[in-house]
This record gives C-alpha cells, sequence and structure tokens, in this order.
C-alpha cells in the first residue's frame, strides 16, 4: 500500500493567481497521477507525472494551464495556473505502486476560486 | 477515446435491500477495478477484475466482469448504512490509464 499526503488540504484563491499543489507519497511509486472531482462528479484524469520529464495530458488539458513536476518517485507538484472560478474543484493525486494494479489516492485539495 | 458510463447516478435502497450498479465501457478493457468514495472522502480500491467472466466476492459485495470486457457490476445483497458512498468502477485499456464512470452514489435508508 501506499501513504499519500497532499498540501495544501484546502484554499480560497483569487481569480488570475496560481495554486501549486504538492503529493507525497511514503514509499517510492511507478506512476503517479492528478485527477479532478468537480462537487458530485466522477474522477477525470488530468495528467500522468513523468520522473524527470514531461508529464503526459490528457484531451482538454494543457502543460500551460496545469504545469506538473515530479522531480523523484515520491514527489509530485501540480500548479493550476491563471485561475479562474471553473477551476473551483477538488485536486486528487493517485499513485500505483511497484507490481500492483490498484491506484491509491490521496485526501485531495479542495480549490476555491473567486 | 475511451469512454466509461455507469449507471444509476443515484440509488436509495432501505436497509436490507439489495443495490446494483452497472459499468459499460466504449472499448474493450484490459481489466476494470471498483472504487467506493464515502462523503468527504477520497477514492479507496475495492477490487480489480481481469478475465472475461470473471466473478469475484467480497462478503456482501460480488463483482462481475461481462465476457466482451466491456461491461462489469457490482451487486451488494442486504444493504447496510455503512455501505453508503459513491461506487466508481474504472476502467483500463492498452495504456494503463484508469479512466473512471461518473459514479453510482448509494443512499441506505436505516
Amino acid at each position: 500500500s501506499a501513504v499519500i499526503s497532499q498540501k495544501p488540504s484546502r484554499d480560497i484563491c483569487q481569480r488570475g493567481t496560481s495554486l501549486t499543489i504538492q503529493c507525497q507519497v511514503d514509499s517510492q511509486v511507478t506512476m503517479m497521477f492528478w485527477y479532478r472531482q468537480q462537487p458530485g462528479q466522477s474522477l477525470t484524469l488530468i495528467a500522468t507525472a513523468n520522473q524527470g520529464s514531461e508529464a503526459t495530458y490528457e484531451s482538454g488539458f494543457v502543460i500551460d494551464k496545469f504545469p506538473i513536476s515530479r522531480p523523484n518517485l515520491t514527489f509530485s507538484t501540480l500548479t493550476v495556473s491563471n485561475m479562474s472560478p471553473e477551476d473551483s474543484s477538488i485536486y486528487l493525486c493517485s499513485v500505483r505502486t511497484r507490481n500492483a494494479y490498484e491506484q491509491y489516492f490521496g485526501p485531495g485539495t479542495r480549490l476555491t476560486v473567486t | 477515446g475511451q469512454q466509461v458510463m455507469q449507471i444509476p447516478q443515484y440509488q436509495h435502497v432501505q436497509e436490507g435491500e439489495d443495490f446494483t450498479t452497472y459499468c459499460n465501457s466504449s472499448t474493450t478493457l484490459s481489466n476494470i477495478q471498483w472504487y467506493k468514495q464515502r462523503p468527504g472522502g477520497h477514492p479507496v480500491f475495492l477490487i480489480q477484475l481481469v478475465k472475461s467472466g470473471e466473478v469475484k466476492k467480497q462478503k456482501r459485495l460480488t463483482f462481475q466482469f461481462g465476457e466482451a470486457k466491456k461491461n462489469s457490476s457490482l451487486h451488494i445483497t442486504a444493504t447496510q448504512t455503512t455501505d453508503v458512498g459513491t461506487y466508481f468502477c474504472g476502467g483500463s485499456g492498452n495504456t494503463g490509464k484508469l479512466i473512471f464512470g461518473q459514479g453510482t452514489t448509494l443512499q441506505v435508508k436505516p
């Protein structure tokens, strides 16, 4: 299993600003993902965070808006840039450990943009 | 691209009644996973199905994977208030990425 922490747990931000969310895992993991979940909605995959290289983004998500870093096997950041109220959501970090198929989710970061 | 549909969106049952949620993919899946998210919580892995026609049980929960590996179901027998939450299926194709359905939110009336 993997224990995931995310910081911050919640934030209220002003339109036009940026927020960086951190994801820390207690063990080395093979894959790290970033999801967005709007209240009462499903989990939408934003991107796969690749260690030492550019993230792989899903359709509808671009690097300029959601830059992602993954400097090592246990840490990743997601930045939500130039925020608008439409970016208000819960952002979840998820990981898959070596030789396993299940994904573990962090507690999420609840972002409100005013 | 791959799409995963899940029905129903909501289900209210009386405690003791059964509950079923269905998941359908637009493409053939390598595997399907089920997760449960309690209110205010994060998704927690329940099970993975890999083989065509596979059936797995966890106590009162029964999971099935269709013969064509494009659909799946989760059935809960004799629901309890602890079963409350949203159940998500996640389908994985050749890329290994999980694409989630919309989820089914279960409410159980005591």
